[in-house]
């Protein structure tokens, strides 16, 4: 079965700072989403990135996918307390439409 | 707005109820995931569901059941709740169209047995 493992599992920055989180997969990647969750709510989605190579952006999140490193990254430029929360990724296993996710990343942003 | 909504967002159950856990999708979904999320665990697939009435076991079934009655409805049954079920649930949809989706989720449902 496909495995997603993030790194790193917390994070803690200062207001302004820029961050990474990586999401390295066991197995090739077919489709891989980014999400955010606020504690104790649900899942919002970010973004999705499907070829390899391809990079998206949303305000100041911009989200890149190597295909050959099964690897996405998440980069935060400039962060801001609203940026708070875990961030997670998922990834089409190529089984009936069934997303598998990484473990989380927990992120905070300091004033 | 789409919206994938729980019926809860806090529950307490005591050991050995029945309960029912509740998820409505407006967005004509055919798919719809149940999950647990757990700290160091992320989340796992519990049980899913292509269509009405289809139901599929996920990672880790033993101790739920779900039902689909309606293509927008799918229901996460907790046969006789126990401590190690204390979790939060959540619930997601997802369009099987051409092209690419993600899911989209519920706010979740944080359920304590206790």
């Amino acid at each position: 079965s496909q495995e997603l493992e993030q790194s790193p599992q917390s994070l803690i920055v200062q207001e302004g700072k820029n961050l990474t989180i990586n999401c390295t997969s066991s197995k090739t990647l077919y489709g891989l989403y980014w999400y955010k969750q606020k504690y104790g709510e649900g899942l919002i989605f970010l973004m999705m990135l499907q070829k390899g190579g391809e990079e998206k952006s949303h305000e100041k999140i911009t989200a890149k996918l190597d295909e050959k490193k099964q690897q996405s990254s998440l980069h935060i430029t400039a962060s801001q307390p609203s940026h708070a929360g875990i961030y997670l990724c998922g990834a089409d296993t190529g089984t009936a439409s069934k997303l598998t996710f990484g473990t989380g990343t927990r992120l905070q942003v300091t004033l | 707005d789409v919206k994938v909504t729980q019926s809860s967002r806090y529950l307490v159950k005591r050991t050995g109820e029945k309960v029912f856990l509740e998820c409505v999708q407006d967005m004509d979904h055919e798919n719809m995931f149940w999950y647990r999320q757990d700290p160091g665990l992320g989340l796992r697939l519990i049980y899913f569901s292509y269509d009405v009435k289809m139901k599929e076991k996920g990672d880790i079934p033993e101790g739920y059941s779900v039902s689909r009655e309606k293509k927008e409805r799918f229901s996460l049954i907790l046969e006789s709740a126990s401590t190690n079920q204390t979790s939060m649930y959540l619930c997601a949809s997802r369009f099987t169209g051409g092209g690419w989706y993600g899911y989209t989720f519920g706010s979740g449902t944080r359920l304590t047995v206790v």
